[in-house]
């Protein structure tokens, strides 16, 4: 079974400035995703970005990039010039797709972030 | 807005008593998830259904129960409902036939049981 740990329960980081946040994964596939959603006040849960495991490079998307190293099973989120809009729950999810359609998806326990102005 | 519509949105009611919650897919889509999330809790996986049938559960009670019309909307049914019922639940779906798939969520339901 895969796990997802966020060891950050909770940051903060000045607006404008950069943070990361951290995400390991336990598993023992080889080909599968990653992905970290944004989970605002509103409850609403917004795709941030999407990492295949089978690319080396890193994804990116605007201000949101990560860093993932396969091998040491980590995946993190950099938030580049943080925004107060950037206030927020942050989950990091794994996903293992299965032939037929099934695709088993495993949440992180999420990191409250907290912009300040 | 990621197209996946979710009715209610919040619903309060009693225990002991029965609710559905209705979930309209992003137009293609063909898979639909539900998850529950309790209070400052990730999110758990319920159950998962591709194109009307039932593709995979997760910790799903068995008071609860789902299924997915023929127009493929999706109805998640609670009942004998418990105080601990009480949480947000999403409804989520994506195309279903690839890899390369993301699950993309609706604004969720909130369920309060008092």
């Amino acid at each position: 079974a895969q796990t997802v740990t966020q060891s950050q329960p909770e940051m903060s980081v000045q607006e404008a400035e950069t943070v990361t946040l951290s995400c390991t994964y336990d598993t023992s596939e080889n080909n599968y995703y990653l992905f970290w959603y944004k989970q605002p006040p509103s409850r609403q849960m917004i795709l941030v970005i999407r990492q295949e495991a089978y690319k080396q490079q890193n994804a990116t998307e605007n201000r949101f990039s990560v860093n993932f190293q396969k091998a040491a099973k980590s995946f993190s989120l950099k938030i580049s010039d943080s925004q107060l809009g950037d206030t927020a729950m942050y989950f990091c999810a794994f996903m293992k797709f299965y032939s037929g359609g099934y695709q088993k998806v495993t949440f992180g326990t999420g990191t409250k972030l907290q912009v300040i102005p | 807005d990621s197209g996946v519509t979710q009715t209610p949105k919040h619903l309060i009611t009693a225990t002991g008593q029965r609710v559905t919650l209705r979930c309209s897919p992003r137009s293609g889509d063909l898979s639909v998830y539900w998850y529950q999330q309790s209070l400052d809790q990730g999110l758990q996986f319920l159950i998962q259904y591709y194109n009307g049938e039932e593709r995979a559960k997760g910790n799903i009670l068995e008071r609860f129960s789902a299924q997915q019309f023929p127009d493929l909307h999706s109805e998640l049914n609670l009942s004998s409902l418990e105080l601990g019922d009480s949480a947000l639940y999403f409804c989520a779906s994506s195309a279903g036939g690839s890899s390369t798939d993301t699950q993309y969520f609706g604004p969720g339901t909130r369920l309060t049981v008092l």
